[in-house]
């Protein structure tokens, strides 16, 4: 069973840090990463993919991919109590994607 | 802008009851997945469909079946409803090839089967 591991949290940061979220993958072969985020109650969406090693950003959002180390982080800059969610990390198996079961991310005012 | 719909947002059904979930996407996707998500244990994959009436199982398809006659639509099927399918269940739609781009999710359905 391909696994993707993602530390459960509470990750509890205080308005204007960083946040640093950590995923690492079992699959060599996996080509695609993506982070979502969830709302308590609502669907994931998309916030990045990634496809190469390196980092990526987006606005406040950063990807970095290591594949040689199989894990893939997502940073937020300047967290916001709005980003409080639960990040999930997918990766790419065959025709589906394998998520982790996410990372519960709490921003304090 | 991708727009992925499911027929309800809250259902409650009774032990042995069929229930038919219904996905409708509207971005001309070769493919669809339905997901169950619970408390502790994640996305968990049922079934997927690759192109209109190709499907394969995913992790957990014991006690479902789908159905996808259109491109556009693809629906879960409990053929009888049972206490531990109470879920919020997830339909997600993505161009080819699939699983190199990404996933996009409807609204979900919390069913409750009592």
């Amino acid at each position: 069973q391909k696994e993707v591991e993602q530390n459960s949290g509470p990750l509890s940061v205080p308005e204007g840090a960083i946040a640093s979220l950590n995923c690492t993958y079992s699959d060599r072969g996996s080509q695609s990463f993506f982070w979502y985020r969830q709302y308590s109650g609502k669907s994931p969406e998309l916030i990045m993919f990634i496809y190469s090693n390196g980092d990526k950003e987006d606005g406040r959002f950063t990807a970095q991919l290591n594949k040689a180390s199989q894990y893939v982080s997502l940073l937020i800059r300047d967290s916001q109590p709005s980003d409080s969610a639960t990040y999930l990390c997918a990766v790419n198996a065959g025709y589906a994607l394998n998520f982790g079961k996410g990372t519960s991310l709490l921003v304090t005012p | 802008d991708v727009k992925v719909t499911q027929s309800s947002r809250y259902l409650v059904k009774r032990t042995g009851e069929k229930v038919f979930l219904e996905c409708v996407q509207d971005m001309d996707h070769e493919n669809m997945f339905w997901y169950r998500q619970d408390p502790g244990l994640g996305l968990r994959l049922i079934y997927f469909s690759y192109d209109v009436k190709m499907k394969e199982k995913g992790d957990i398809p014991e006690g479902y079946s789908v159905s996808r006659e259109k491109k556009e639509r693809f629906s879960l099927i409990l053929e009888s409803a049972s206490t531990n399918q109470t879920s919020m269940y997830l339909c997600a739609s993505s161009p080819d090839p699939a699983g190199y781009y990404e996933q996009y999710f409807g609204p979900g359905t919390r069913l409750t089967v009592t």
